[in-house]
């Protein structure tokens, strides 16, 4: 059974960093790319990032391009985003999710999310 | 950047037939995927390729792409099929996943 998840949501100051992770297990992690969604409160889906199977390519939204970064490692089954520089705008549920192989570019399988809540 | 743009709300009659759109420029020369979300749950992906139907996805749920407007077909509604429906595509100009704002569908 395919398992996302993630960890490190909570509530921070505007202008600090938080890092997100995203355990993954059920499935063959260095196969699949994997991306960031988030939902803002009463909101649509906005994609934040994403990074290829083996991580050598990564991709960011505009609105959060120079300010995330994305990684994993293959070893530890593991995804995560590094938000710096952090934004009330940014506050949201932060979805990880996996795409069903390496050259594909939807979600196949999502995490519960964690909320990320920027807030002096 | 790419845009996809999609009603903000669907009504429909349990038992009819419920179509949600989701428009782009040549939309028809990309692979739309769809989401269902229900309130306080994460996504589920109910139609992927424009028209795949992952192993979990009821046969009443298709999906169709052509021009400028990415379909999915719901036939013959019931009452679980209340939620919010997202349309999404990979833009290769941009390197984008990009996301429609999304459309509730109400059962009335």
């Amino acid at each position: 059974e395919v398992q996302l998840l993630e960890s490190g949501g909570r509530l921070v100051q505007p202008g600090r960093s938080l890092r997100l992770s995203c355990a993954a297990s059920g499935f063959t992690f260095s196969s699949s790319a994997m991306t960031w969604v988030r939902q803002a409160p009463e909101k649509g889906l906005e994609w934040v990032s994403a990074i290829t199977a083996n991580g050598d390519t990564t991709y960011y939204g505009d609105s959060v391009k120079g300010r995330f970064t994305i990684s994993r490692d293959n070893s530890r089954s593991t995804l995560y985003l590094q938000m710096n520089s952090l934004r009330a705008e940014d506050t949201a549920v932060y979805y990880c999710a996996k795409a069903p192989y390496g050259g594909s570019y939807h979600v196949d399988y999502w995490g519960q999310g964690a909320l990320v809540t920027v807030s002096s | 950047s790419y845009v996809l743009t999609q009603p903000l709300s669907e009504s429909v009659a349990p038992g009819k037939t419920a179509k949600i759109t989701c428009g782009g420029n040549n939309i028809g020369t990309k692979s739309v995927h769809w989401y269902q979300q229900k309130p306080g749950q994460a996504p589920v992906v109910v139609i992927y390729y424009d028209s795949g139907r992952p192993s979990g996805t009821p046969e009443r749920f298709s999906g169709s792409n052509s021009g400028n407007t990415a379909t999915l077909t719901i036939s013959r509604v019931e009452a679980g099929d209340e939620a919010d429906y997202y349309c999404q595509v990979w833009d290769s100009s941009s390197d984008h996943w990009v996301f429609g704002g999304g459309t509730k569908l109400t059962v009335l």
